[in-house]
């Protein structure tokens, strides 16, 4: 059974640009859910969707936002970026958080 | 607000010796808690899930008690290897199946 997963691995933006970041969930797992975890910090809840739409989501601001294919794929997209928003971008698979390996977002 | 406490501070332990990991959280009522362990620029992997009504939950040389009078985790690794060195992350799931994560306790097992 394939796993969770992400790409890019790696992205390299400049200030104010958009950034989109991509993931699979677990074959069978409708649930997806994006943290963000910057540099030394824990990670931070930032989207969850469930069946196609968005269940809940973290005290970001509405820049970031994303969807849910049909398929159960999901996107995180992140506009007018900044500079601290370089960090570990990361998606879990079903409510038990199957993580997948990330991907690291640099803003320049 | 709610809030979710681990060791901040590394924990360093000698091989073959069991490793206790603290988690306390306050205003907070999880439905579960969960483990996990991450390793440098790495996702985390999930070990193991307790939920409220359990006390206890064991996997091979793991264990994971749930106090919610406590409102205290402790994750035990018996018999720890240099291998087990990582970032052990503890994270609660609440209403709305809202996930918190703690920052995280840096075990580092010395041979």
């Amino acid at each position: 059974e394939a796993g969770v997963t992400q790409s890019p691995t790696h992205l390299i933006k400049t200030r104010g640009q958009q950034a989109t970041l991509r993931c699979s969930p677990i074959s069978g797992h409708t649930s997806v859910y994006w943290y963000q975890q910057a540099l030394g910090l824990g990670l931070q809840f930032l989207l969850w969707y469930d069946e196609g739409e968005e269940r809940n989501r973290g005290n970001f601001p509405p820049r970031f936002s994303g969807r849910q294919f049909p398929n159960y794929s999901s996107e995180l997209n992140v506009n007018a970026l900044e500079l601290e928003d370089s960090a570990l971008y990361l998606c879990a698979s079903s409510y038990e958080q199957y993580f997948g390996p990330g991907t690291r977002l640099t803003v320049t | 607000s709610q809030k979710i406490e681990q060791n901040s501070e590394a924990l360093n332990i000698q091989e073959g010796k069991t490793a206790t990991l603290t988690c306390n959280y306050t205003n907070y009522s999880p439905a579960y808690l969960q483990w996990y362990r991450q390793d440098p620029g790495r996702g985390p992997v999930f070990l193991l899930l307790i939920r409220e009504n359990e006390k206890e939950k064991r996997k091979e040389r793991l264990k994971v008690t749930f106090d919610t009078t406590l409102k205290q985790s402790l994750f035990h690794i018996t018999a720890s290897q240099p291998a087990d060195s990582a970032t052990y992350l503890c994270a609660l799931a609440g209403g709305y199946q809202k996930v918190t994560f703690g920052i995280g306790t840096k075990l580092q097992v010395i041979p």
